[in-house]
């Protein structure tokens, strides 16, 4: 079956405490992305990744960090999370940057 | 600084009605406009909109896109509870940077 699997889906940490989001797709996509939702706010990219090797920053990017190693993964780094980063996280990947995203079921954090 | 705004914010209608949402943007290197679904949890693909004035149509959802004025409308005739749901609008860049609006929240009554 044609996913994106998150994992984990819910983690409470404390704040300082590195922690790693991951995303796994099966579709052989080049195009991977991170992003977050708050209320009110919608869904604000992150990171984005046009293929291997290749991320640029998204709207937040600020207090993560992402990595492009090989074409089916793309992690999310929190190096030290703090509370406003608690927040409901989707990956998405699609074929090329110009075709619609498929989504994670995402990842629900709280930083204490 | 690239922007989608959407509204309304919420709407409430019985089952029947027909709804327009809408979706204006602002977004440097402009390709295509997509409507996403979000129930419980991720967002589903509805549509993607590259060229002004062309109707995309399934089932009883219809989208359409106006490049001169920025502007997109997502239609449900005869909605149904299963219609309920929070409806993203996003702009898109040539290389692949998605910028979503806030949502509207849809509810639809018995």
């Amino acid at each position: 079956e044609a996913q994106v699997t998150q994992n984990p889906r819910y983690l409470i940490t404390v704040t300082g405490k590195k922690l790693t989001v991951t995303c796994s797709q099966n579709m052989n996509h080049e195009y991977m992305s991170w992003y977050r939702q708050d209320p009110g706010l919608g869904l604000r990219q992150i990171y984005y990744s046009m293929n291997v090797e290749v991320t640029d920053k998204g709207d937040v990017p600020e207090g993560y960090k992402v990595s492009r190693k090989e074409k089916r993964n793309f992690p999310l780094i929190l190096e030290s999370p703090s509370p406003n980063q608690t927040s409901l996280y989707f990956c998405a990947s699609s074929l090329t940057p110009n075709q619609p995203q498929h989504f994670g079921d995402g990842t629900r954090l709280s930083i204490l | 600084e690239d922007k989608v705004v959407q509204s309304p914010l919420s709407l409430v209608v019985h089952e029947g009605d027909t709804v327009t949402l809408n979706c204006s943007y602002e977004v440097t290197n402009f390709r295509s406009l997509l409507w996403y679904k979000q129930e419980k949890k991720a967002p589903t693909f509805l549509f993607m909109l590259t060229s002004s004035g062309i109707e995309k149509k399934s089932g009883r959802l219809s989208s359409i896109l106006d490049k001169k004025e920025l502007f997109s409308i997502l239609n449900i005739t005869a909605t149904q509870t299963g219609d309920s749901a929070v409806y993203l609008c996003a702009g898109g860049t040539s290389y692949g940077k998605l910028t979503f609006g806030q949502g509207t929240i849809l509810t639809v009554h018995p």
